[in-house]
């Protein structure tokens, strides 16, 4: 059983293009996040939301949008698609507390 | 905004070597959290450390945290291929539960 699970694996999409990316834990966590890891591995946080509430937003242009159905799942909106898009992106979860934060495999998104 | 600059950012052995990696941090962690990433996953917790001075082991690895908790190391003894990753300090963030990532330092180790 994956405890945090991230679909697509890959996505190659045009420019200008819309596209989503799901993630769903089995862990009963209350907060998720996602991340994006650029060329040089540097793994920068974009959103967490904590009990379905947005509580962290690091200057993320306004064309993602996240968005939690309910507290195990945290989709990802990516619109007009961007060549600098491309990168890794990564769903995490973890427990408010506990500080254990537990990753999925990632999502690598290229934009062509 | 904390920044959590790691040393070296690339490092590439033989097997059987010994090495340490640095963190450093602008300003006092709270605590600090050392991650492994193998190629094509997500980042895997190895350790938390809390109370400046404090030295945890994990097999071969051994996770310093600075008195003064602004620093912290890792280092590794005997070095396997299979330790071969990107390793990443992070700050899990107080009360925020916001969890930092450092820089990151990639290591190969050569069979």
């Amino acid at each position: 059983d994956t405890a945090v699970s991230q679909t697509p694996k890959y996505l190659v999409t045009q420019m200008g293009n819309d596209k989503s990316i799901k993630c769903e834990q089995n862990l009963g966590h209350d907060t998720m996040y996602w991340y994006k890891q650029d060329s040089k591995k540097f793994l920068k946080i974009m959103f967490s939301y904590n009990n379905k509430e947005l509580i962290i937003n690091e200057t993320v242009p306004n064309r993602f949008s996240p968005k939690s159905p309910d507290k195990a799942h945290l989709n990802l909106h990516i619109n007009s698609l961007e060549l600098g898009d491309s990168a890794v992106y990564f769903c995490a979860s973890s427990q408010v507390g506990r500080r254990i934060a537990f990753f999925g495999q990632g999502t690598r998104l290229t934009v062509v | 905004t904390q920044l959590l600059e790691q040393s070296p950012q690339f490092l590439s052995i033989q097997e059987g070597e010994n090495l340490t990696v640095y963190c450093n941090s602008s300003s006092v962690f709270s605590s600090l959290q050392w991650y492994r990433q193998e190629p094509g996953e997500g980042p895997v917790l190895l350790v938390t450390v809390v109370t400046g001075g404090e030295v945890k082991k994990l097999k071969r690895l051994t996770f310093q945290f600075g008195d003064a908790r602004k620093d912290s190391s890792l280092h590794i003894t005997a070095a396997q291929p299979g330790d071969t990753g990107l390793y990443l300090c992070a700050d899990p963030g107080g009360a925020t539960n916001k969890l930092i990532f450092g820089t990151g330092t990639l290591l190969a180790v050569q069979p």
